[in-house]
């Protein structure tokens, strides 16, 4: 079964600084997607940003990037010019190439404080 | 596009009492999952349904819970009887088959006394 692991249970930066959350992943799959939820405390889950597995190309989505090492299975999140509202609980998910209906296996989370 | 709904917000019941969560999904998805957060154990996968048939419920903790899917637009999960370890946010999603995206829903906090 495919795990992901984020490590840093709590992170703190400063307002306008850059951010690196940290994801890793154990699969035995080729195709995969990989995906970041913020959770602000409204506990609305909110779609950050998505890579596909067989795309070699780093997505980004304005401030929000991603370091996606497939050897090493690395999926981590940079957040730029840090705002307050970047404040929330950080999710990396995984889902399965075969899986067709988005069956998502998450992180435990990472918390990010924002400083002004 | 009003999203995932789901209801309620918030329960707040007594142990031993059913409870029942409530789910829209967006319409034309033809997938929807029942998630649950827990502070001990983040995001658990419950069940997820395909045009309306469960698919894999393995993650239902127990016969105490089940969950239903009538028709296209609506889901409930039923808690009977409840207990206090079953507090949580139970979260709803859904998502399409040509799409890979999930969309959740706000929520449901649910406390047992």
């Amino acid at each position: 079964a495919q795990t992901v692991t984020q490590s840093q249970p709590e992170m703190s930066v400063q307002e306008a600084e850059t951010v690196t959350l940290s994801c890793t992943y154990d699969t035995s799959e080729s195709d995969y997607y990989l995906f970041w939820y913020k959770q602000p405390p409204s506990r609305q889950m909110i779609l950050v940003i998505r890579q596909e597995a067989y795309k070699q190309q780093n997505a980004t989505e304005n401030r929000f990037s991603v370091n996606f090492q497939k050897a090493a299975k690395s999926f981590s999140l940079k957040i730029s010019d840090s705002q307050l509202g970047d404040a929330a609980m950080y999710f990396c998910a995984y889902r399965s190439g075969r899986e067709y209906g988005n069956k998502l296996v998450f992180g435990a989370g990472t918390i990010l404080r924002v400083k002004s | 596009d009003a999203g995932v709904i789901q209801s309620p917000r918030h329960e707040v019941t007594e142990m031993g009492q059913e409870v029942t969560l409530r789910c829209k999904p967006i319409s034309g998805h033809d997938y929807l999952f029942w998630y649950r957060q827990t502070m001990m154990r983040g995001l658990e996968l419950l069940i997820y349904f395909n045009n309306n048939v469960p698919i894999d419920d393995s993650g239902m903790p127990e016969d105490r819970f089940s969950a239903k899917m009538p028709n296209a637009s609506f889901s409930t999960l039923k808690i009977q009887p409840s207990e206090p370890r079953d507090s949580a946010v139970y979260f709803c999603a859904s998502g399409g088959s040509g799409a890979n995206v999930l969309t959740f829903g706000a929520g449901s906090r649910l406390t047992v006394l």
